[in-house]
């Protein structure tokens, strides 16, 4: 069974940075084709992707945010780290991390496999509030 | 990818069919997904690859589509699917809709 959960600062003070870790078991980030993400809700707004990480240490940020965060991993511990920078008022959120399952597209025109990855387990979430 | 669902909110009554409108501003194959969100609580993954159902996902809810252009149907209401739904792009990085709230009539 996977589960996943969020830790860090409930509150957290404009320019700051903000660190969250998320703990997961039921899976391993030494394991090919396994992916760990992050995703923010605003109170009463929509769901906003902001970073993932794969098993080989490849990343991917949100175009929008890329200058303010750094994902890594400690796949020992099974955890995934998130961090941002220059945190303001508007950051204010529930922050989740969710398990992320591979699927596999094989293209003939080019005798390749494409990868997509979507997120089938998520965490509880753990809510931040920017505030002075 | 920008995704933009409709309508943003839906009212209807146990027992009814909705369907619930996902549109990607280009092409991006089959590579969605559908969540459902309750408040307080973590989406949950119930569709993917627009039409595929997650295991242990009742077989009234059902996805269709390809391209730009797809949908979500709840097929006979029951009370706990009165939640908000998103649909999410995962062809080009990670793009989620603004979310269709589904209340009760």
């Amino acid at each position: 069974q996977i589960t996943l959960k969020e830790s860090g600062p409930t509150l957290v003070k404009p320019t700051q940075t903000l660190t969250l870790t998320c703990t997961f078991s039921g899976f391993s980030l030494y394991t090919n084709g396994v992916a760990v993400g992050w995703i923010r809700q605003p109170p009463g707004k929509a769901l906003e992707w902001l970073a993932l990480i794969y098993w080989d240490d490849d990343k991917r940020y949100s175009p929008s945010l890329k200058s303010r965060l750094t994902i890594t991993k400690d796949s020992s511990k099974n955890q995934v780290v998130l961090s941002m920078t220059n945190m303001d008022p508007v950051d204010t959120a529930t922050y989740y991390c969710a398990h992320n399952i591979r699927e596999s597209y094989w293209d003939p025109r080019y005798s390749s496999y494409y990868f997509y990855y979507y997120m089938d387990v998520w965490g509880k979430g753990t809510t931040v509030t920017v505030s002075s | 990818i920008q995704m933009t669902q409709s309508p943003s909110t839906l009212s209807a009554s146990v027992g009814d069919t909705v369907t619930i409108t996902c549109r990607a501003s280009q092409s991006i194959s089959s590579w969605l997904a559908w969540y459902q969100q309750k408040p307080g609580e973590a989406p949950k993954l119930l569709i993917y690859k627009a039409s595929r159902l997650e295991s242990g996902v009742p077989s009234r809810f059902s996805g269709s589509g390809s391209g730009t252009d797809f949908t979500l149907t709840i097929s006979g209401l029951q009370p706990d699917d009165f939640a908000t739904y998103y649909c999410q792009q995962y062809n080009d990085y990670w793009t989620f809709g603004q979310g269709t709230k589904l209340e009760i009539k």
